[in-house]
């Protein structure tokens, strides 16, 4: 299968704490993305990177940043976890931003008690 | 970004085919035509996309109106394995960047 890996699975964390989920692929993608998924929202565009250092905010961006020091790591970070940052996150890769299919990881299931 | 309309939710039995709809009457130019499903548990999957001609591969085909305004996507002999929400995004790649999502269209297939 397409080499995207998210990590860690499955989180649980507290109230104010920060959160670091980490997107990593083989492919040599230039394009990767985040999103959430919530109950009612469908999937929302978080951030996303279009190389190396060069990263631009999507729909909805508050309370979160990114940063891409490597071409196959998309790293996402809740500065200080809110309970309304419960969510499903995925990341996605792309080669070319039109032409080709975005390929997603299996998710990040991230529960702020 | 162009708005589309999808049933909430169809129903098809077990090795029929498949015909799902998407109006997108605002589409623009530029804009190619994406499918997305998303099976239970799992992250969404590339489909098929395409910007004015017909298009087939190995999972469904997409048929496109003359008008650009409306799509189909047809799976020609549906198995249990394709219960899945199904997202019709027109995009472009350019603007704000990234795949927006709306609520898609949730297919039930009966044994």
């Amino acid at each position: 299968d397409a080499g995207i890996t998210q990590s860690p699975r499955h989180k649980v964390t507290e109230t104010g704490t920060p959160v670091t989920l980490r997107c990593h692929q083989t492919e040599n993608h230039r394009y990767m993305y985040w999103y959430r998924q919530d109950p009612g929202h469908g999937l929302r565009l978080i951030h996303y990177s279009y190389g190396v250092k060069d990263t631009d905010k999507g729909e909805v961006s508050d309370g979160y940043s990114v940063s891409r020091s490597k071409t196959e790591d998309f790293l996402l970070t809740l500065e200080s976890a809110t309970s309304s940052q419960t969510s499903v996150y995925f990341c996605a890769i792309s080669e070319e931003r039109f032409n080709y299919g975005y390929t997603f990881g299996s998710g990040t299931r991230l529960t702020v008690v | 970004d162009a708005k589309t309309t999808q049933p909430n939710s169809m129903e098809s039995n077990e090795e029929e085919p498949v015909h799902l709809p998407c109006n997108h009457s605002t589409i623009s130019g530029t804009d190619y035509i994406h499918w997305y499903r998303q099976l239970p548990s799992q992250g969404p999957e590339y489909v098929i996309h395409g910007l004015t001609s017909n298009v087939n591969n190995r999972m469904a085909s997409l048929a496109i109106a003359e008008d650009r305004k409306s799509s189909t996507l047809i799976l020609h002999r549906a198995t249990l394995r394709d219960a899945a929400v199904y997202y019709c995004i027109p995009y472009s790649g350019g603007g704000a960047d990234g795949l927006t999502f709306g609520k898609g269209t949730h297919l039930i297939i009966q044994p």
